[in-house]
């Protein structure tokens, strides 16, 4: 079946360092693969997104490349701030269009002043 | 746009009670979806719906488990005769029909069963 495997954390950085969140996945076809944020408190909030190979998703000067040969979406920052600690969980959904988000456990990260 | 939303936001209930869980969907997304989420771990996918058909079902949705969306709108996720292991934050999500839609969550259910 479908599966996502993202770096373990927690991950600590000081204030304009630079970020890269580890994921690779395993799935049929062409799956979509997103990026999905959880500030404390709060639900799950879209990040970014990426629907077909060579893609890349962006915001919030986040990126993530959609890489087929590798099998990876690997989440990027090139400077982190205070306001992006928070847990960071990569997803896929199946080609079909017809299967449920399949997510991984989640990256926390804090970052330091 | 209201966003998803869900009710109540936490319960504390003693093993064995019975709970209910309401979720209001963002109003023009006909995909509707449960999943439950512990803590240190990524969501678990348990059902979802379009329109008011139950599509499918997670192994991990026993038969204490129970989910209904009478009318395409809103929907209920029951827990009979709670377990300390069902304590989680159970999330709803909502989505237009098509392959690579976005899903929009609320902001969850926490349940703690004691």
């Amino acid at each position: 079946g479908n599966s996502v495997t993202q770096m373990e954390g927690p991950v600590t950085l000081s204030e304009e360092a630079f970020l890269t969140i580890n994921c690779t996945y395993t799935a049929t076809g062409y799956p979509s693969l997103f990026w999905y944020v959880q500030y404390p408190g709060e639900g799950l909030q879209l990040l970014l997104k990426a629907t077909k190979a060579d893609d890349k998703g962006s915001n919030k000067g986040f990126e993530a490349t959609y890489r087929k040969e590798t099998t990876s979406f690997h989440l990027e920052k090139g400077s982190v701030q205070v306001s992006d600690s928070a847990v960071y969980f990569c997803a896929l959904s199946g080609s079909s269009g017809n299967t449920p988000l399949v997510f991984g456990k989640g990256t926390r990260l804090s970052v330091i002043a | 746009d209201t966003g998803v939303s869900q009710d109540p936001r936490h319960k504390i209930t003693k093993r064995g009670q019975n709970v209910t869980f309401r979720c209001d969907p963002i109003s023009e997304h006909n995909r509707l979806y449960w999943y439950r989420q512990t803590l240190g771990q990524g969501p678990e996918f348990l059902t979802y719906f379009q329109n008011e058909a139950q599509l499918e079902k997670s192994r991990l949705l026993s038969d204490r488990f129970s989910a209904e969306r009478p009318k395409g709108s809103f929907s209920t996720l029951e827990i009979q005769r709670t377990e300390q292991g069902d304590s989680a934050m159970y999330l709803c999500a909502s989505s237009p029909e098509g392959v690579s839609a976005t899903i929009y969550f609320g902001e969850g259910s926490w349940l703690t069963v004691v």
